[in-house]
């Protein structure tokens, strides 16, 4: 079945550096998007959505982008700080349903 | 700032037995949800809820789950006779729109013995 899924299981980045954390998707019918960051022992948090009519969401210090060509999600964490460490997941919706659909998670470490 | 609270944090149980996880969605959300997480997996969707039905299921919601709202603050899980691989974080989550942001509780971690 189509499925969410990441390119990269565990990045380390030095404090103060960006991140990108990546996400390809399958599903072409899917048209909201959303990361979560999931800290140990804690529910999924909400980071940041993109629906599927833009290309780029900005909040604070973070950034989605989405290429519907490639089926490609993106996260930007400007200047990383030790508090960003987590497990990060984008998950899918797909048109006309509302049930989340994650992706594997990347883990993000950062080096102070 | 309101948040979707659970109880219990952990969970014990036989297998077997019967277990109901509670959740308290935030008070204006209308659509609530279940997912669950094995360990070391990713987050997987179980049930959603509205209106006081479900609306969807997965494969994984089977005749032993099923959830109920039984008043106007609560919304439950329970697992009818509990299996080893049902040892997961439970999730509640609640929605105040059909598709938007999904604010999540803390969990219930279950462990079936």
């Amino acid at each position: 079945g189509e499925s969410v899924g990441l390119h990269l299981p565990t990045l380390s980045v030095q404090e103060g550096d960006n991140s990108i954390i990546n996400c390809a998707y399958s599903n072409s019918a899917s048209d909201y998007f959303i990361w979560y960051k999931q800290e140990s022992g804690k529910g999924p948090q909400f980071i940041i959505d993109i629906r599927s009519n833009m290309d780029k969401r900005q909040g604070q210090r973070v950034t989605v982008l989405l290429n519907k060509t490639v089926k490609h999600l993106s996260l930007q964490i400007a200047a990383t700080q030790p508090g960003d460490s987590a497990v990060y997941f984008c998950a899918e919706i797909m048109e006309y349903g509302n049930k989340l659909v994650f992706g594997a998670g990347t883990i993000l470490r950062v080096k102070s | 700032e309101p948040e979707v609270t659970q109880t219990p944090s952990h969970q014990v149980t036989q297998m077997g037995q019967e277990v109901i996880l509670r959740c308290v969605p935030i008070s204006n959300h209308l659509y609530f949800y279940w997912y669950r997480q094995i360990l070391g997996q990713k987050v997987e969707f179980l049930v959603s809820f509205y209106n006081n039905e479900i609306s969807e299921k997965s494969e994984i919601f089977d005749d032993q789950f099923s959830v109920e709202r039984p008043d106007g603050s609560n919304f439950t899980l329970k697992i009818r006779s509990t299996k080893l691989e049902d040892s997961a974080m439970y999730f509640c989550a609640s929605s105040e729109a059909f598709v938007g942001e999904q604010f999540f509780g803390p969990g219930t971690r279950l462990t079936v013995l």
